[in-house]
Formats: C-alpha cells, sequence, structure tokens
C-alpha cells in the first residue's frame, strides 16, 4: 500500500513568489495534517483538515493556507515568501479527526526560499 | 553519552548498548504521547505511543516510560543497532493554551557507533 505522497521533493523559490504543495494521504485516511519543520527542530504544527473542513491551525501568519478535497487530498499554500519559510514542509494523514491518534508521515517537501 | 547545546541534543552510543533518550512535554493536560524516528530525508515514522493512564508500554526492542508527576518521557532503545541512528521527537498531544494541537519535542540525534 502507498504511503503519504507529497510533490514536490525540492523546491525553488525567490522572496515575493507563492509555492503550492500538494498531499496524498493513505488510503482510507480522512484527515490531512501539514507541518513545517526548520532544520534542527521538530514539526511544527500549521492546519489540520478532516473532512474538506479546517480543524486546527497553529500560529502561522494568514500567507499560510490550506484545503482538502472530496478525495481527502490537500494543498497548502504560501504567499509572498519570506525568506524564513525555508524549510521542510511534511504532511501527515490519519484515520479521523483526533489528537490521539498516531500520524503517517510523506517525506516532505523541501522549499528553499532564495 | 549526552550533551546539549546549541544544535540538536546528541546521543552517542556503541552497537549493542541500550540508548534511552529523554524529553520534557510542557503540557500537563496532555494525556496522549507518541515517539517518533525521523531518518535523514524522511519524514517522522511512529515507533510507539503512551497513554496518560499508563507509566510504561513496551514494544519490540522499545520502551517508553512516563511520568505525569515531572512531566517526563523517555525512550529506551535495547541493543541498539546502527539502523536506529536517526532523530528520534517525543510529541504531545494538547500544545500551548490547551489546543488540541499535537505538539513535537525539539528531538535527540542518536548516533550507533559499529
Amino acid at each position: 500500500d502507498a504511503g503519504v505522497t507529497q510533490s514536490p521533493t525540492h523546491l525553488i523559490k525567490t522572496r515575493g513568489q507563492q509555492v503550492t504543495l500538494r498531499c496524498s494521504p493513505i488510503s482510507g485516511h480522512k484527515s490531512v495534517s501539514w507541518y513545517q519543520q526548520v532544520l534542527g527542530q521538530g514539526p511544527q504544527f500549521i492546519f489540520q483538515y478532516y473532512e474538506k473542513e479546517e480543524r486546527g491551525r497553529g500560529n502561522f501568519p494568514d500567507r499560510f493556507s490550506a484545503r482538502q478535497f472530496p478525495n481527502y487530498s490537500s494543498e497548502l499554500n504560501v504567499n509572498a515568501l519570506l525568506l524564513g519559510d525555508s524549510a521542510l514542509y511534511l504532511c501527515a494523514s490519519s484515520l479521523v479527526q483526533t489528537t490521539n491518534e498516531k500520524l503517517f508521515f510523506g517525506s516532505g517537501t523541501q522549499l528553499s526560499v532564495l | 553519552g549526552e550533551s546539549v547545546g546549541l544544535h540538536l541534543p546528541t546521543l552517542s552510543v556503541q552497537e549493542g548498548d541500550n540508548s534511552i533518550i529523554n524529553c520534557a512535554y510542557s503540557n500537563s493536560a496532555s494525556d496522549y504521547f507518541i515517539w517518533y524516528k525521523q531518518e535523514s530525508g524522511k519524514g517522522p515514522q511512529f515507533i510507539i505511543d503512551i497513554r496518560s493512564n499508563m507509566d510504561k508500554r513496551q514494544g519490540q526492542r522499545v520502551t517508553v516510560l512516563l511520568n505525569k508527576t515531572v512531566k517526563h518521557l523517555s525512550l529506551q532503545i535495547a541493543a541498539t543497532q546502527p539502523g536506529d541512528s536517526a532523530v528520534y521527537f517525543c510529541a504531545e498531544n494538547i500544545g500551548p493554551g490547551g489546543s488540541y494541537i499535537p505538539t513535537f519535542g525539539r528531538g535527540t540525534s542518536l548516533i550507533v557507533h559499529p
């Protein structure tokens, strides 16, 4: 069975540009979460979506947005990129929307902002 | 030995030794905890979880201990192997301000010497 898949694997953008990252959850999983991981730190929660609705939001500016589609895949959008947005962006899926459940992570999208 | 500095805390062990990785969690209301392993270039991978009604849980070669009094988790890896080299994160299910946001610790880098 396929795990969580993310695309692209690597991306280089310049300041001020916009980026869209994509995630396909494990088949049967209805919840998708997005995390930002800066080098040397643990993943920081950005969003959680369940059944196409936002169910949780971390402490990130409005430049960050996301959505979930009927097939449970998800996109993360970041507008007006800053140098500090350079990070590994991780998508995780789980069966349902609860924090009392383990997450299955993809390998991430490495975003570099120049 | 274990060292904590400006960079990721690091634990260096010899192959075959037992490893103990420690984690201090933040929120006394958290009632579900997970240990994840992250290898280079990959997303975090579930190792073992524990709920707050337990103080110990064992898996294959791994044991998690929970001390709610001092808000401390530990991960014990028996007979550590080179393949165990990775960064290990603990995560709690309640974040800052009591929000139900999976919150990751900073992580510990485990280096296993053959």
